[in-house]
Parts: structure tokens; C-alpha cells; sequence
């Protein structure tokens, strides 16, 4: 079953505004949430991470609002401009017994911001 | 290198051909990741290489996938006798070991830009 649930699947956005992207896990074992971001062509690249032991973590325009209880995520990008238009995915993760991150990806917003 | 490297950018082939695909990970990064990404899909995890052992595999579709890895570095997917459904974009990530670096520099994932892998 999927263990991490991405919402919405696409999203325009007019510059200035602020984009929203949500996600929802099921395993309370997750211990750590990161975004990632593709542009066309291109490999993810993290953009921001948090731990569960945080509700919010800002870095510039991009904010991940964390509910522990509601098992819920998402991530915020405050005056969308046309160059964040991209592919957002998030993610969960588990220390895994083999002594790896396994990551469980969304399955991704395409973010459109208009000019 | 100075990121991830992953070869061929784009594959063409016949239903029933093999193909490989190569990552060839940053310099250092002894933890390796397959993934498949499907139109429209989140990225699906494949495999997981720790120096030159696969201790996770659970993520291979078929046993016409398999992948290996060499000398701690370069690691090469291979699919036999493709299919159409294995048409996809396939990643390759890389990054530190738990017993390497912070705690953050171990929970980073670096990907290189991906196979698009098409079967006709």
C-alpha cells in the first residue's frame, strides 16, 4: 500500500501567492520528512527536511508544517515565483534495520506559477 | 565525481531485449539507491547497495531485474527480456553511511538526473 499520500496532484499558482502541498503517512515510526524538487531533466533535490520532534521549519520562502497527531505534512512556498515551478515530492523515512534511510515517496505535485 | 552520473540519459529498445544502466555515484558515497519513477508516479525504491553488497533488494519487480556494483563505486541495473510496463525513468541516488558525516549529511540523498528507459 502506499505509505506516503501527495496532494494535489497539480498546482497554478500566480506569482506572489503562496503554494500549498500536502502529504499524509500512515507508519508513526517515520522519523524524518524531506521535500524534494525536480525540474524537468533533472534528479530530485532535497529542499527542506524536518523531524517529527518539530511542528514547523522555515528556510526562506519554503515552510514545512508538521502534525504529529494527524500523521500530516506539507509543505509551503510563501511568493511562488515562476522559477520554483517544478515537481515536489515528499517523503517519509524509517531507520531501516539495514542501517539505511528507505525513503517512501509522494507521488509528486506539479507546481505551476504563473507569471 | 561531482554528482551522481547515470548512463545512458535516454534508452530506446525492443520488447524482449536486455538492457543496463549505469550510476556512477559521487566519490566517497559508499550507499547507493535505485529508484523507478513511472509517469505520473512517485519514486518507487528498487535496491539499496551498502559498499559492494545489496543487503535490500526487496524492491526489484521481477527476477529480470538485478543490479550490481563493483569496487564501491559504479553500479550497473540490469533488465532482461524487457517489457513495456518497465518503461520508466530510472534514478540513481547516492550518499554518506551512517558511520560517515552528521546525522543530516546521512539522511541526503543525491540523484543524478535518470535513464529514461522506453520499450517499444
Amino acid at each position: 500500500q502506499q505509505q506516503v499520500k501527495q496532494s494535489p496532484q497539480s498546482l497554478i499558482v500566480q506569482k506572489g501567492g503562496i503554494s500549498i502541498i500536502n502529504c499524509a503517512y500512515e507508519n508513526t515510526a517515520f522519523d524524518y520528512f524531506p521535500w524534494y524538487q525536480q525540474f524537468p531533466g533533472k534528479g530530485p533535490a532535497l529542499l527542506i527536511a524536518i523531524r517529527p520532534d518539530v511542528s514547523e521549519k522555515k528556510e526562506g520562502r519554503f515552510t514545512i508544517s508538521f502534525n504529529k497527531s494527524a500523521k500530516q505534512f506539507s509543505l509551503h512556498i510563501m511568493d511562488s515565483q515562476p522559477g520554483d515551478s517544478a515537481t515536489y515530492f515528499c517523503a517519509a523515512s524509517l531507520f531501516h534495520i539495514y542501517n539505511f534511510n528507505k525513503f517512501y515517496f509522494g507521488s509528486g505535485t506539479k507546481l505551476n506559477v504563473k507569471p | 565525481g561531482a554528482g551522481v552520473s547515470q548512463s545512458p540519459s535516454n534508452k530506446v529498445t525492443e520488447k524482449g531485449k536486455d538492457v543496463e544502466l549505469r550510476c556512477d555515484p559521487i566519490s566517497g558515497h559508499t550507499a547507493l539507491y535505485w529508484y523507478r519513477q513511472s509517469l505520473g508516479q512517485g519514486l518507487e525504491f528498487l535496491i539499496y547497495f551498502q559498499g559492494n553488497s545489496a543487503p535490500d533488494k526487496s524492491g526489484l519487480p521481477s527476477d529480470r531485474f538485478s543490479a550490481e556494483r563493483t569496487g564501491g563505486s559504479v553500479s550497473t541495473l540490469t533488465i532482461q527480456r524487457t517489457q513495456q510496463e518497465d518503461s520508466a525513468v530510472y534514478l540513481c541516488a547516492s550518499s554518506l553511511a551512517f558511520e560517515q558525516g552528521n546525522t543530516l549529511a546521512k539522511n541526503i540523498q543525491y540523484f543524478g538526473a535518470g535513464t529514461r528507459l522506453s520499450v517499444l
